[in-house]
């Protein structure tokens, strides 16, 4: 399978402690978005990196939230002291940019869920 | 702020027939992009269609065809000859530059 893959699929946390999820984008692939998905909502953007460089962050991503892409492959999103406001589905997609428009190639999420 | 509006939490339709889903988004831009993604449920997020904001004609691939409507601010996805396969939660997303909004979602549940 050569999609973009995310890990844990699913986490159960207490608040307070700190998670680590990580993505790993189609090879090759020098875009990588963050979104978050709440129940009975849409994906809200929270960051993209093009290659190694956070580019843009959204005013979601609270100085509790940390996302890296070392190397420009693939790339960790670390909440600290979760809070149960940040149970979510946490969306990771990747797209290789040329032209006008890249098209957004998704992962099957991680949940989160904040105890 | 750019808005992306579903009004139908929820629709059906019968196996074979056809169904629309409505969007309606809200911008000051001219050149953007519009999208239909598709949810199944527990599984990821795949994209159904694409139109871009300058071309007039209407994007289609195989059974999905959009309907849009540039000044109305409006861009419908008809699905034709639905099947089984076709439910799931479709979004609608607006994208200018690397900025992506999506709808909350309508959940569109197929009836053999």
């Amino acid at each position: 399978d050569t999609g973009v893959s995310q890990d844990p699929r699913h986490k159960i946390t207490k608040r307070g402690q700190n998670v680590t999820f990580r993505c790993d984008p189609i090879s090759e692939h020098n875009r990588l978005y963050w979104y978050r998905q709440t129940l009975g909502q849409g994906p809200e953007f929270l960051t993209y990196f093009q290659n190694e460089a956070q580019l843009e962050k959204s005013r979601l991503l609270s100085d509790r939230f940390s996302a890296e892409r070392p190397k420009g492959s693939f790339s960790t999103l670390e909440i600290q002291r979760t809070e149960q406001g940040d149970s979510a589905m946490y969306l990771c997609a990747s797209s290789l940019s040329r032209g006008r428009i890249d098209t957004q190639y998704f992962g099957p999420g991680t949940r989160l869920t904040v105890l | 702020a750019q808005t992306v509006t579903q009004s139908q939490p929820e629709m059906s339709v019968q196996e074979a027939e056809t169904v629309t889903l409505s969007c309606t988004y809200d911008t000051s831009e001219s050149d953007y992009y519009l999208f239909w993604y598709k949810q199944p449920p527990s599984r990821q997020m795949i994209l159904v269609i694409r139109q871009e904001a300058y071309k007039q004609q209407n994007a289609t691939e195989n059974r999905f065809s959009v309907n849009f409507q540039k000044a109305a601010k409006s861009f419908s996805l008809k699905i034709s000859d639905s099947q089984l396969g076709d439910a799931a939660m479709y979004f609608c997303a607006y994208r200018r530059l690397n900025d992506m909004r999506f709808g909350a979602g309508t959940r569109l549940t197929v009836k053999p």
